[in-house]
């Protein structure tokens, strides 16, 4: 089955602590892997994929096939980056499988 | 600025009184989906469209249907809304060529309430 886990509703960090947004997923074959952000009253929104290896906002992501991982980690938390955040799995039948989010809350 | 339209924001809907929602796209994407999404709940996709082909999700109810009669426009319609399809309905469009997956751009939302 294809599936995608964020096994975390709710994070709270104080700003300037480390942060990391689990997300891990079920798929057979090659996983494409996206995380998408939501801030208060802004549209969905891409945040990084991890084909692209590319570091936005100062949060990175790193494919971990062994442990089926694509975890967000980003070193020092800022308080603007209080939102809701999606990790998300490409199927090959062209659709988006999202994970149930994970709530971040940067504490001043 | 190119980008995903959707009206209206907020629409309310008697129990069983037929509804439609709108989306327009000014970026020329060939894929149109819409999502539903329940409080605290990941988006589900319903239905997408890829160029003029309608591709249904296998869980979506009957109820829900959808038309796209240009690239720009894509409506959601609620044939026979109940007190559980209250939710936010979005609307995305992506560039697709083959298998390859590109960004989803997301709509704003259209918030329904049934009354």
């Amino acid at each position: 089955a294809q599936r995608v886990t964020q096994p975390e509703k709710l994070l709270s960090v104080f700003k300037g602590a480390p942060v990391e947004l689990k997300c891990n997923y079920s798929y057979s074959g090659s996983p494409e892997l996206f995380w998408y952000v939501q801030y208060s009253r802004q549209r969905l929104q891409l945040l990084l994929r991890h084909i692209s290896r590319e570091s936005i906002k100062g949060f990175t992501a790193d494919l971990n096939k062994g442990e089926t991982s694509f975890h967000l980690k980003k070193p020092f938390a800022q308080e603007e980056d209080s939102a809701m955040y999606y990790c998300a799995l490409w199927n090959q039948g062209g659709k988006l499988i999202f994970g149930q989010g994970t709530e971040l809350s940067v504490k001043p | 600025d190119a980008m995903v339209i959707q009206n209206p924001r907020y629409q309310v809907t008697q129990f069983g009184k037929p509804v439609t929602l709108s989306c327009s796209q000014t970026l020329n994407h060939n894929v149109m989906y819409w999502y539903q999404q329940k409080s605290s709940q990941a988006p589900k996709l319903l239905f997408h469209y890829y160029d003029k082909d309608f591709n249904n999700e296998a869980d979506t109810p009957d109820n829900f249907q959808s038309r796209r009669p240009n690239t720009s426009f894509c409506f959601l319609d609620i044939r026979s809304p109940g007190l559980g399809d209250a939710a936010m309905y979005l609307c995305a469009t992506s560039r697709l060529a083959g298998a390859t997956p590109y960004e989803q751009y997301f709509g704003p939302g259209t918030r329904l309430t049934v009354t």
